[in-house]
């Protein structure tokens, strides 16, 4: 099973920041916070990850609550092309390697 | 840069068929997987390869199986297809454990699986 919890659907204004929250309260320590999207019918897309620490690249940026059992992906300047299906996920490095997908959060971009 | 392909990009399949859906990359990486998304739903692992050689069921392996064939491609077989295949099936690498960051993985197109 997925080890995330999502909203079901947002919706977030064209120019405004999108914040896409995800609930991982059992994440162990050695796990990473993971986000991908994946847009209409197309493979999932790599946006960001983080262990700890917030991080930020051309894409997005990620917070992670200190206590890890939370996070919220932000899109600072929501475009129609960012309308997609987001997903949390939580992976170890190791050997099982496995990467579960959930459900995931239909993100709406409104003109 | 390729990245991961598959093929085919469609298939209709009757009821018993068999068939192989091919995937490859071409970023050397350890670890691929084979994923399938009904519609209106997440991806659901069916089977994975950390490495060459191994092979482990993921969520939902029933009805099919893999093969690693070298450390670029992974196959997906259905011996028998059933309607409860359809799908869209996605093929995905990464770099795998091991190495001194993690790392994302990379998904291919997608194969659009009808079986009536």
């Amino acid at each position: 099973d997925a080890k995330t919890t999502q909203p079901t659907s947002m919706d977030c204004a064209e120019g405004r920041a999108a914040n896409l929250p995800c609930n991982h309260s059992t994440i162990s320590g050695n796990e990473y916070v993971y986000w991908y999207r994946q847009i209409h019918s197309q493979g999932p897309q790599y946006i960001i990850h983080g262990l700890k620490n917030n991080e930020t690249n051309e894409m997005a940026s990620l917070i992670i609550t200190e206590d890890r059992k939370s996070s919220t992906l932000i899109l600072p300047h929501a475009t129609l092309r960012d309308t997609a299906v987001y997903y949390c996920i939580v992976r170890a490095l190791n050997r099982d390697d496995k990467i579960i997908f959930g459900k995931g959060t239909r993100l709406h971009i409104l003109p | 840069n390729a990245g991961v392909t598959q093929t085919p990009k469609f298939q209709v399949l009757k009821t018993g068929q068999s068939m192989t859906l091919q995937c490859a990359q071409d970023m050397n990486h350890n670890s691929m997987y084979w994923y399938r998304q009904d519609p209106g739903m997440g991806l659901r692992l069916i089977y994975y390869s950390a490495s060459e050689g191994t092979t482990d069921k993921g969520e939902v392996p029933n009805g099919y199986n893999v093969s690693r064939l070298n450390k670029r491609e992974f196959s997906l077989r259905l011996e028998s297809a059933a309607p409860s295949q359809t799908s869209v099936y996605f093929c995905a690498s990464s770099e795998g454990f091991g190495f001194g960051d993690s790392t994302e993985a990379f998904f291919g197109q997608g194969t659009r699986l009808t079986v009536v």
